[in-house]
């Protein structure tokens, strides 16, 4: 299948601190990225949904201006937590979507807020 | 009611026997549906996609889709301890690029 990947694996973070994530398409060109936060033992919560040159669209109860999104290009998509708290702690994932395949993972992030 | 349903588990069968995922949804215009595997602390990686009513086999793993029930099974045929972990159900909507997931059911194979 399509290779997704995402870096940092792991990141730990002082509380205040900002911390950016990236997912990037190697072998295909990702129209459309997805951005889910897992909480241990819950499912995929999708956080947003961006396309390539646009603005993201978030899910009902995410903040924007937290969880900041960029797409600039068909193959990078960022995640920035912003003024992240001991709440934010979590498993970050992205997904990336082109053509007619279906959506691929990235490998996942873990924040850890301290 | 939760979009997309499953027994959170844990579901523990004896290695070589099958085992049986459930999953049901609530949006009847669901179109795309997929059984997602992901071992603690890793990513979720997609084991099957199916879209119409019906049976698709893909070795050891059969997916099973019945839109009149909004019902979508996966079953696993000769369970390996290796299958051992979380099995996540996706639904897409026509029209839309969002998977709604369920919580997973944890499945756990007996050496």
């Amino acid at each position: 299948g399509a290779v997704v990947s995402q870096h940092p694996s792991r990141v730990i973070c002082k509380s205040g601190t900002s911390v950016k994530i990236e997912c990037r398409s190697l072998d295909f060109q990702a129209t459309t990225m997805f951005w889910y936060r897992q909480f241990p033992k819950q499912s995929l919560m999708l956080m947003a949904t961006s396309n390539e040159g646009s603005k993201a669209t978030y899910e009902q109860g995410v903040e924007k201006d937290k969880f900041l999104i960029n797409h600039a290009s068909l193959t990078l998509s960022t995640l920035t937590v912003t003024s992240a708290h001991p709440e934010d702690s979590s498993f970050y994932i992205c997904s990336a979507k082109g053509g007619d395949h279906e959506a691929f993972f990235g490998q996942g992030t873990r924040l850890t807020v301290v | 009611q939760k979009e997309v349903e499953q027994n959170s588990g844990p579901l523990s069968v004896p290695e070589g026997a099958i085992a049986s995922l459930n999953c049901t949804y609530s949006d009847r215009g669901s179109q795309s549906f997929f059984w997602y595997r992901q071992y603690s602390g890793k990513s979720p990686e997609l084991i099957m996609s199916i879209y119409s009513n019906g049976d698709k086999e893909d070795g050891r793993f059969t997916a099973q889709l019945n839109k009149a029930s909004q019902y979508v099974s996966l079953l696993i045929r000769d369970s390996q301890p290796s299958d051992s972990a979380t099995y996540l159900c996706a639904v897409k909507t026509s029209g839309t690029y969002k998977y709604i997931f369920g919580t997973g059911t944890r499945l756990k194979v007996l050496a």
